[in-house]
């Protein structure tokens, strides 16, 4: 089955960086666009970024754009965030999904990222 | 302030219906039959319960069902179940220039 498992969260101090990372297993991968999605504590959720499956184009939420890198690397079937100059807004848990049609399907348990002096 | 509008909360009680809307506009919701609904359990990840307006995955039960009129789309759940508590949160595809997909607030469904 369908499986995602992200890592790399932890706490950072704003303006700082950190590095996602989103294992993708019972699929293939290679023929998937993935999302990063995000949730603040106790708020919804937000769409952060979609590369395509194979990497040739990225998409961006507007809060994040110019900070925030997507990429992947589809021979160890894993999808990246680059996270740089963070801010206390970017404190959420970390979300990768597939893409389905531009929708995300199947979502990871999420990593914690929390951005904190 | 989330781009899509949802009650904060519902609730109901044991086998009965309950509908949770979710409000856009022609840019989003109106605009495009790219609305879907996840379901959200405490410190769990979203599923997909609706794609496509009215599509249910593979797997999900057919109590759950999606509409849309003009810029708004509904979630109905029917023969609510215990287990249906949870929170609903709805998205759509969007022609934003900022954004690729768009979600809402979010809605609390309690079962009573």
């Amino acid at each position: 089955q369908v499986q995602l498992v992200e890592s790399g969260g932890g706490v950072v101090q704003p303006g700082r960086s950190l590095r996602l990372s989103c294992a993708a297993s019972g699929f293939t991968f290679s023929t998937y666009g993935m999302h990063w999605v995000r949730q603040a504590p106790g708020k919804g959720l937000e769409w952060v970024a979609l590369i395509w499956y194979d990497g040739s184009n990225e998409y961006y939420a507007d809060s994040v754009q110019g900070r925030f890198t997507i990429s992947r690397d589809n021979s160890k079937n894993t999808l990246y965030l680059q996270m740089n100059s963070l801010r206390a807004e970017d404190t959420a848990v970390y979300y990768c999904a597939r893409d389905y049609y531009q929708l995300p399907d199947y979502w990871g348990q999420g990593t914690l990222v929390t951005v904190s002096s | 302030q989330s781009a899509l509008t949802q009650p904060a909360s519902v609730s109901g009680s044991p086998g009965q219906s309950i509908t949770i809307s979710c409000t856009g506009t022609s840019s989003d919701v109106g605009g495009y039959n790219y609305v879907s609904w996840y379901q959200q359990h405490p410190g769990k990840a979203p599923k997909l319960m609706i794609y496509d307006v009215s599509n249910r995955p593979s797997g999900v039960s057919n109590r759950f069902s999606g509409s849309k009129s003009g810029n708004t789309a509904s979630l109905t759940i029917s023969g609510l179940q215990a287990e249906d508590e949870a929170d609903y949160y709805c998205s759509s595809y969007t022609s934003s220039s900022t954004l690729l997909r768009v979600f809402g607030g979010g809605t609390k469904l309690t079962v009573l």
